[in-house]
């Protein structure tokens, strides 16, 4: 299967860490890459490869994968980490793009 | 600072067409594939197609192939979207987004533009 499986909804308390995890058969063999989407915003690239952060997203976010399972750690949760999260990878085939359903993420 | 600008999102009947354009600076547009990404309303990310820098190579999602058409003007540093047979179901915004490489070999998008809203409906 080319899906990816996400939690629909995932909360965090304020200063505290949290793992949003993206579950997929192709992860054993394609990395995924992370998406942060503000209400009403475009998204923002935030995590690729096993744990490789794009120029200017802060270091409190991390990634891995470990089989099927690929997650985006947020260490130090802040307020302006609420938003929605997506994974993305690729199909069987490699050629088309694949994204999660998204977590939405809540900081108490 | 790389910028992607949509436009021609709009109302359409069901069956119409439309094109959607995005107008790019602040990178060298020909040397890197780019994407289409539509969003419906309350609804998340779903991939719609691909071209590589040279505009040679194309990739569609099975929901829009056959009815959908990607293509590049890099001498004006544009990508558009020719969307024909129009489905109430491809309402969405639609959003330009900027791959990390000629082929997209890494399948990563490092930028995206706005989006444009496109709503099919009687």
């Amino acid at each position: 299967s080319s899906e990816l499986t996400q939690d629909p909804t995932v909360s965090v308390a304020l200063g505290q860490t949290v793992r949003i995890t993206c579950q997929g058969d192709n992860l054993r063999r394609f990395y995924a890459s992370w998406y942060q989407q503000k209400a009403g915003q475009a998204p923002v690239f935030v995590m690729y490869g096993q744990n490789n952060r794009p120029s200017g997203i802060p270091d409190r976010f991390s990634g891995s994968t470990s089989g099927d399972t690929a997650s985006l750690t947020i260490s130090g949760a802040q307020a302006e980490d609420e938003a929605d999260y997506y994974c993305q990878s690729r199909d069987s085939g490699g050629n088309h793009k694949v994204f999660g359903g998204g977590t939405r993420l809540t900081v108490l | 600072e790389v910028h992607l600008l949509e436009s021609g999102g709009g109302l359409v009947q069901p069956g119409g067409s439309l094109r959607l354009s995005c107008t790019a600076s602040g990178f060298t547009f020909s040397s890197y594939a780019m994407n289409w990404v539509r969003q419906a309303p309350g609804k998340g990310l779903a991939w719609v197609s691909t071209i590589t820098g040279g505009g040679d190579t194309t990739y569609y999602a099975d929901s829009v192939k056959g009815r959908f058409t990607i293509s590049r003007d890099n001498s004006r540093n544009t990508l558009y979207l020719q969307m024909n047979s129009l489905r109430v179901d491809d309402t969405a915004v639609y959003y330009c987004a900027k791959a990390t490489d000629y082929y997209d070999s890494s399948g990563h998008i490092d930028f995206w533009g706005q989006g444009t809203l496109v709503t099919v409906s009687s």
